[in-house]
């Protein structure tokens, strides 16, 4: 079964500088890889995502992560944050059985942004 | 824009009474999400239903928890009877593709936020 762990609870950046938010999965094949961003006036939407090719990857609002198979990571990363990118932001993984696919979620990493 | 209806927003109610919850998916889109999301266990994807078909639903609780679509513009989940830990926010989504790997983003609706007495 895979699993995945977010090992910051709550990081604090300064507007303009460069963030990085951790993530671990363990699966024994490739996995299907997320990160998901969950603010009060946006809801819950899908940052982006990596299914194969590309190590790194491009989503919206500037960000991108790269997997990493050999450290089993898939960090997300932007190089100058806006006071808008305060959020909760969750990874997961996904793992494609023979008749059903399942995604589990980490706990979250809550982004604060100092002015 | 068009968006994903979740209704009620908010619902009370007390241990043992049925409790359902409805999604409007987007027009067109052709997949559905359920997800649930508590202090205690965070985000948990549900079900998911593709062309109105469940493609997978392992992750709900079967003896209490159902999920169906009555047709292309509804999406329901019921628990029968309610338990004080269903408490939660149940997120619905839709999306376009073949599921949960689809290509296409799945859109997420404003969520509906339980609480069992």
């Amino acid at each position: 079964a895979q699993s995945v762990t977010q090992p910051d609870i709550h990081i604090t950046v300064s507007e303009g500088a460069s963030l990085e938010l951790r993530c671990n999965y363990s699966y024994g094949a490739t996995p299907y890889l997320f990160w998901y961003v969950q603010s009060p006036g946006q809801g819950l939407q899908l940052l982006l995502k990596y299914f194969s090719g590309d190590t790194l990857v491009q989503g919206i609002k500037g960000f991108e992560a790269e997997f990493k198979r050999s450290q089993s990571s898939f960090n997300l990363r932007k190089p100058s944050v806006h006071w808008s990118d305060a959020a909760e932001y969750f990874c997961a993984v996904g793992a494609a059985y023979s008749s059903a696919s399942k995604i589990i979620f980490g706990s979250g990493t809550r982004l604060s942004i100092r002015p | 824009d068009a968006r994903v209806t979740q209704t009620p927003r908010h619902k009370v109610t007390e241990m043992g009474q049925e409790v359902t919850m409805r999604c409007q998916p987007i027009l067109g889109h052709n997949t559905v999400f359920w997800y649930r999301q508590t202090m205690m266990q965070g985000l948990e994807l549900l079900a998911y239903f593709r062309n109105r078909a469940p493609l997978d639903d392992s992750g709900m609780p079967k003896d209490r928890f159902s999920a169906e679509m009555p047709d292309a513009t509804l999406a329901t989940l019921k628990i029968q009877p309610s338990e004080p830990r269903d408490s939660a926010v149940y997120f619905c989504a839709s999306g376009l593709g073949d599921g949960l790997y689809s290509n296409q983003p799945q859109h997420f609706g404003d969520g509906t936020r339980l609480s069992i007495l």
